[in-house]
């Protein structure tokens, strides 16, 4: 089975804080994403790569900045944290030109 | 830009009830449309999915099909169970792109 998961469920900051976001698959996947999830807006995407050292930003980068070293990791990084970047993360990785995306179990960030 | 719009929950239904969730997109060109599911505490994952018009996705019991007169892709299942429970979410991917982009989500309870 694929896995892709992400290294912590839950998380208090406080406003100014870096914080790191990791995400690990272990099925060679090509393309990595991280989404945000908020009630009533969905699920939206932040950023995306499509191999190493490669990147492209979503629909909303304001703020977020991404890393990705190795084929299998992809981390999402707050430079600043804010308290409107209270939400939950999601991590996902695909196939190249493939339909299907699997998802991390998410983690939940709060900004205090 | 592309976009998906999804029925506002919650909805609430007794076991063995019939379920629709309605999904319309948005879309330049032909892209492939998908429904992915999240139980309580968990990621998201693909629950059916179809890549052209008049295709008709089918999972554990649910339904969707392609139309592209009404540019719609509900989602349906003739007798709900409690296991059932979860937010339900549409997505499209544009053909040639390698993002997906979801709709709001629509949580469905289900009771005995």
């Amino acid at each position: 089975d694929v896995k892709v998961t992400q290294s912590s469920r839950y998380l208090v900051k406080r406003t100014g804080e870096k914080v790191f976001l990791e995400c690990v698959q272990d099925m060679d996947h090509e393309n990595m994403f991280w989404y945000r999830q908020d009630p009533g807006l969905g699920l939206r995407l932040i950023y995306f790569s499509y191999d190493v050292k490669m990147k492209e930003k979503g629909d909303i980068p304001e703020g977020y900045s991404v890393s990705r070293e190795k084929k299998e990791r992809f981390s999402l990084i707050l430079e600043s944290a804010s308290t409107n970047q209270t939400s939950m993360y999601l991590c996902a990785s695909g196939i190249q030109g493939a339909e299907e995306l699997f998802f991390g179990e998410g983690s939940r960030l709060t900004v205090l | 830009g592309d976009s998906v719009t999804q029925m506002e929950g919650p909805v609430t239904l007794s076991e063995e009830a019939f379920l629709t969730i309605n999904c319309t997109y948005t879309a330049t060109g032909y892209p492939s449309l998908f429904w992915y599911v999240q139980y309580p505490g968990e990621g998201l994952q693909l629950l059916l999915k179809a890549t052209k018009a008049d295709d008709k996705g089918s999972n554990k019991g649910f339904e969707a099909t392609y139309r592209k007169e009404t540019t719609s892709f509900h989602l349906e299942k003739g007798s709900v169970q409690v296991s059932d429970s979860a937010v339900y979410f549409c997505a499209l991917k544009a053909r040639g792109y390698n993002k997906l982009i979801f709709g709001a989500g629509t949580r469905l309870a289900v009771h005995p």
